[in-house]
């Protein structure tokens, strides 16, 4: 069974950094790309990116409005994925969640909450 | 970027009706198209993906149609666990981006 396991949220005031990880078990990590979905409280949801699987280059690619301050970055050997926040402002309070792939997205995990606040 | 358009806002059915959704996309996606449902307090679960294809555990009552510009979630016979968003998704573009959601709420 395909499990997506976010970490790292919390509280963070503004113009801090954060990391989050996901921790992937039950598929072979390494040959998937990995992503990031957020959404905002009663908000719909947003792409942040997502890295390639290192088969096909191991690069990332971002959302405009996250692209400079967020970097996502993956760990095969230990099954995990991080998307590491910079700069981080109000607005980007939100559940971040975890998915597998890069375009349809079959696996979820179940969200760690950003709140940025001073 | 490519806007994804849904309509209805709201949508209010009845058990054991038909419920139409529909999504718009500012640009051609092509066949990539995906559609989600959510679940207050849960992470998205994916229903449809390149337009028209069940991922593994749809019900058969959910179907997906349309392509190019113009797409379709239709739920035959609504039943009670169907009360709930969507969200429709294009991944031809880089970025992906999502409808703003569709609520399916009891008549």
């Amino acid at each position: 069974e395909v499990q997506l396991v976010e970490s790292g949220g919390g509280l963070v005031q503004p113009g801090r950094s954060l990391r989050l990880s996901c921790t992937a078990s039950g598929f072979t990590f390494g040959d998937f790309a990995m992503s990031w979905v957020r959404q905002a409280p009663g908000k719909g949801l947003e792409w942040v990116g997502y890295i390639r699987s290192k088969a096909n280059g191991g690069t990332g690619e971002y959302a405009a409005s996250m692209k400079g301050r967020f970097t996502i970055s993956r760990d095969d050997s230990k099954n995990i994925a991080y998307l590491q926040m910079n700069s981080l402002k109000t607005d980007d309070t939100a559940v971040y969640y975890c998915t597998r792939g890069s375009g349809w997205t079959d696996s979820w995990g179940q969200g760690t909450l950003v709140t940025v606040s001073s | 970027e490519i806007v994804m358009t849904q309509s209805p806002a709201t949508l209010s059915v009845s058990p054991g009706e038909r419920a139409t959704l529909s999504c718009r996309a500012s640009q051609s996606v092509s066949s990539n198209l995906a559609w989600y449902q959510q679940k207050p307090g849960q992470a998205p679960r994916l229903l449809i993906y390149g337009a028209s294809t069940g991922a593994t555990g749809t019900p058969a009552r959910f179907s997906g149609s349309g392509s190019g510009t113009e797409f379709t979630l239709t739920i035959s016979s609504l039943q009670s666990e169907d009360f709930a968003l969507y969200y429709c998704q294009q991944y031809n573009n880089w970025p992906r981006t999502f409808g703003q959601g569709t609520k399916v709420e009891i008549k």
